[in-house]
């Protein structure tokens, strides 16, 4: 297992452009967490899944956004509408139940013009 | 989880010792100290964490001071590579959707 895999690792969208991001997490983990980094900030949680179970989502910062683990493996985060505000570096991480083997991807950085 | 405070940024020569201090004067008897860490262009890394006694690994000490009130991450003998920002996270292990809160860090700045 070669840890947590985002993908891609940047993106460059217009404004108004819908955008997918897609996680894959350590195999044997069964939580799955998403969180937002802009520059200078430490990251921010935004939702997390317990196998498909979306189990918190109420930090998503917008209608806007949506995140899915269809069949408790990877996850897919969504932001449609994109905007300005949006730019920043989207991050995944996932470990067990018990929140041992806590481990992040490398992030999909998101620029929108 | 309790709020820290973290010096916004320490430069250390290469191979002498870093000491990265965090405050957390508000911690509960049962929150934990986490110390994670974020290379440039990566996502946060796991270090080490303790509850009240000091702990050591591969790589780092955690000191924690009696009242708890404080802690210090140590990396013996520091290296380019560690060069990054540095996050001391306070929290009840497995709360509740076992979300990590980051506040800003330290930048560490290891210097030849």
């Amino acid at each position: 297992d070669t840890g947590v895999s985002q993908d891609p690792r940047h993106k460059i969208t217009k404004r108004g452009q819908n955008v997918t991001f897609r996680c894959d997490p350590i195999s044997e983990h069964n939580r799955l967490y998403w969180y937002r980094q802009t520059l200078g900030q430490g990251p921010e949680f935004l939702t997390y899944f317990q196998n498909e179970a979306q189990l918190e989502k109420s930090r998503l910062l917008s209608d806007r956004f949506s995140a899915e683990r269809p069949k408790g493996s990877f996850s897919t985060l969504e932001i449609q509408r994109t905007e300005q505000g949006d730019s920043a570096m989207y991050l995944c991480a996932s470990s067990y139940t018990t929140g041992l083997g806590y481990t992040f991807g490398s992030g999909t950085r998101l620029t929108v013009v | 989880d309790a709020k820290t405070t973290q010096p916004p940024s320490m430069d250390c020569a290469e191979g002498r010792a870093a000491n990265l201090p965090c405050n957390h004067s508000t911690i509960s008897g049962n929150e934990y100290v986490y110390w994670y860490r974020q290379i440039h262009s990566q996502g946060p890394q796991y270090i080490i964490h303790g509850l009240k006694n000091n702990e050591t690994n591969e790589m780092a000490s955690l000191i924690i001071t009696e009242d708890r009130k404080s802690s210090t991450l140590i990396l013996p003998h520091a290296t380019l590579r560690d060069t990054a920002v540095y996050y001391c996270i306070v929290r009840v292990p497995n709360n509740a959707g076992n979300m990590l809160t980051f506040g800003g860090g330290t930048r560490l700045m290891v210097k030849p």
